[in-house]
């Protein structure tokens, strides 16, 4: 099955425990992307990835940091975690497109609490 | 500054209403434009999509969008809605690698 995974679905951190919430997907996608989605902002996208090695930041990139090492995983790493980035997080896939952008397949997204 | 802004928050229709949700879209030349839906506990999924072509588009459970250039608008449309159009939609645009999506509205359907 086609699918974009995310692990874990719910964690519950404290502050400056570093932690990686991973994304896998399954489709030979190029493209993929990380995005918080809080109440009242719809998404913002965090950090890209057109290719493998290739990153870039999306609107709200401070406190995490990404790679892209293979084209199916693209981890995201908060290195000290802060009461702030406590949100709902989606990892997302699409197929190349050029220049401009396609549909994207979403995870199930990873609820995550920072104490 | 990029942007998306969708006009309703929180829309409440009864069934067989018929359904338009605002998107209006701030970018510099050509985008791509998505609404999206994340019904309760599920993903968020595509509803349709526009690149280029006809400014009317078709997509997934009788929706629709038009995207009228002049307005920077992408409303999406539905002639007569069913209570399981319960879900929160986001309308979006690309470019490149970037997306932004709007702050969503979220729909609720009387049976």
């Amino acid at each position: 099955e086609a699918q974009v995974t995310q692990n874990p679905r719910y964690l519950i951190t404290v502050t400056g425990k570093k932690l990686t919430v991973t994304c896998s997907q399954n489709m030979n996608h190029e493209y993929m992307s990380w995005y918080r989605q809080d109440p009242g902002l719809g998404l913002r996208q965090i950090y890209y990835s057109m290719n493998v090695e290739v990153t870039d930041k999306g609107d709200v990139p401070e406190g995490y940091k990404v790679s892209r090492k293979e084209k199916r995983n693209f981890p995201l790493i908060l290195e000290s975690p802060s009461p702030n980035q406590t949100s709902l997080y989606f990892c997302a896939s699409s197929p190349a497109s050029g220049t401009w952008g396609n549909e994207q397949f979403f995870g199930p997204g990873t609820r995550l609490t920072v104490l | 500054a990029q942007s998306v802004s969708q006009h309703n928050h929180h829309v409440i229709l009864s069934e067989a209403a018929s359904l338009e949700l605002g998107c209006n879209y701030s970018y510099g030349g050509t985008v791509n434009l998505f609404w999206y839906v994340q019904y309760p506990g599920q993903h968020l999924q595509l509803l349709l999509k526009y690149f280029s072509g006809d400014p009317l588009v078709k997509g997934i459970k009788g929706f629709e969008a038009e995207f009228i250039k002049s307005k920077f608008s992408f409303n999406l449309r539905k002639p007569s809605v069913q209570w399981s159009d319960t879900a929160e939609y986001f309308c979006a645009a690309a470019k490149g690698g970037k997306s932004t999506f709007g702050d969503g509205t979220t729909l609720t359907v009387k049976p």
